[in-house]
């Protein structure tokens, strides 16, 4: 696609439910990031894939947390038991390689209620 | 860790007048660094990559310098205009690969 294509674009799921964000990246777009945006706060880090390389997971705020990607394809972020402070926009973005231009999405606005 | 400042955090600007917009960062060691623009509800729009070998970057009304040594950037926007109002995000790339961010200047101006 011309862009990094985010979905849902908003969810209001209810605490303890689980939920699956998807990222489909620019094609050839080798590396791939998950931020979080809170209300008012900051871009906070998530996840960075590069590649088949391990990905770098050092921002997942807890086991709750998890991604994956296949390949240099689409990326789903899998948020377990939901929490009221899980709601925010959680964004994507790709690059064509670690140190180029970052391309985001429009972001997932989650609810938690 | 990279600490990433940006000042002032919100700003009101008459239509026509030139936009400052400063971001400082804490860690010079940086590959290089991005300005994004963001409106209400919506994600984040590139808007000048400027990589640590370079001084600056232009693109049309936008001019980003880069002073890596001392942890300073600056966007200029010339002749600003009332869609020009939205929040303005610096973000460095340091050798962990990952993008910090500041938490933006707000710009509003004002036709």
């Amino acid at each position: 696609g011309a862009g990094v294509s985010q979905s849902p674009s908003n969810k209001v799921t209810e605490k303890g439910k689980d939920v699956e964000l998807r990222c489909d990246p620019i094609s050839g777009h080798t590396a791939l990031y998950w931020y979080r945006q809170r209300l008012g706060q900051g871009l906070e880090f998530l996840i960075y894939f590069q590649g088949n390389s391990a990905p770098d997971k050092s921002g997942l705020p807890s086991d709750r947390f998890s991604a994956e990607r296949t390949g240099e394809s689409v990326s789903t972020l899998t948020i377990q038991r939901t929490q009221q402070e899980d709601s925010a926009v959680y964004l994507c973005a790709s690059s064509v390689a670690w140190d180029t231009e970052a391309f985001f999405g429009q972001g997932t606005r989650l609810t938690v209620v | 860790k990279q600490e990433v400042t940006q000042i002032p955090a919100a700003l009101s600007v008459p239509e026509g007048e030139n936009l400052v917009l400063n971001c400082s960062f804490t860690d010079s060691a940086i590959y290089n660094l991005q300005w994004f623009r963001q409106d209400p509800g919506k994600g984040l729009t590139s808007l000048l990559l400027i990589q640590s070998s370079q001084r600056e970057q232009t693109s049309g009304r936008l001019n980003a310098s880069l002073d890596k040594s001392s942890g300073r950037s600056t966007l200029y926007i010339a002749a600003s205009q009332p869609g020009d109002s939205a929040t303005y995000l610096c973000a460095v790339r340091g050798g962990n690969n990952r993008l910090a961010f500041g938490k933006g200047n707000q710009v509003v101006v004002i036709p």
